[in-house]
């Protein structure tokens, strides 16, 4: 099983600042395979990035994806006061799991 | 508007079954693989079970394999999931979500549900 590990587990920053974020995978993953989650309070998750770096429909240009397996990030520019939520990186090369989540938080 | 509501939650002792259901609209079913995401309050996304577009390709988490079955009714756009031999380790909020690719078990996720809770105690 491909185990993903996200850091740091919390980001403290304040609206405006740049976010950045980690996801490590214990084995190689594509960047075809590799994906992005928001998820806020009471909330299903949101589809943010797919294929490492492909902002789903409807997502914001101040988020972006990069890396190539095993490193993978993901940037916030300049954070906004909805951008307060955890954070999951995914993996389906194989099989299918997710990574443990980053919470955002303000500062 | 492309919808995913699932049913089917609810208390079950340890060792007993349960069926959830998610009912799709919005969009034509059989374009899509779908999955079940499970999530313990406070805790991290789990990965349950996926199925493609026809039924003909499933895949397992290693904690569920052997006590859940996945399953599709297209005619019905709903999915289900089958499950037995719950344990304590079971409760969690159930989540189904659509997949961006119809021939895959395993994929992005881009439409998600609400969630039905299912508590084993």
């Amino acid at each position: 099983e491909i185990v993903l590990t996200q850091s740091p587990g919390t980001l403290s920053l304040s609206p405006g600042e740049r976010a950045t974020l980690s996801c490590r995978a214990s084995q190689s993953v594509s960047i075809s395979f590799l994906a992005w989650y928001q998820q806020k309070p009471g909330q299903a998750p949101r589809l943010l990035i797919y294929g490492a770096s492909s902002r789903a429909t409807g997502i914001p240009d101040r988020f972006s994806g990069s890396g190539s397996g095993p490193d993978f990030t993901l940037s916030i520019s300049r954070l906004e006061p909805e951008d307060f939520a955890v954070y999951y990186c995914q993996q389906f090369g194989s099989s299918l799991t997710f990574g443990g989540g980053t919470k955002v938080e303000i500062k | 508007e492309v919808q995913l509501v699932e049913s089917g939650g609810g208390v079950v002792r340890p060792g007993g079954s349960l069926r959830l259901s998610c009912a799709a609209s919005g969009f034509t079913f059989d374009d899509y693989g779908v999955s079940w995401v499970r999530q313990v309050p406070g805790k991290g996304l789990e990965w349950v079970s996926g199925i493609n577009w026809n039924g003909g390709s499933t895949g397992y988490a290693d904690s569920v394999r052997g006590r859940f079955t996945i399953s599709r009714d297209n005619a019905k756009n709903s999915l289900y999931l089958q499950m037995s031999s719950l344990r304590a380790e079971d409760t969690a909020l159930y989540h189904c979500a659509r997949m961006g690719n119809p021939n895959y078990y395993n994929y992005y996720m881009d439409v998600w549900g609400k969630g039905t809770t299912v508590t084993v105690s």
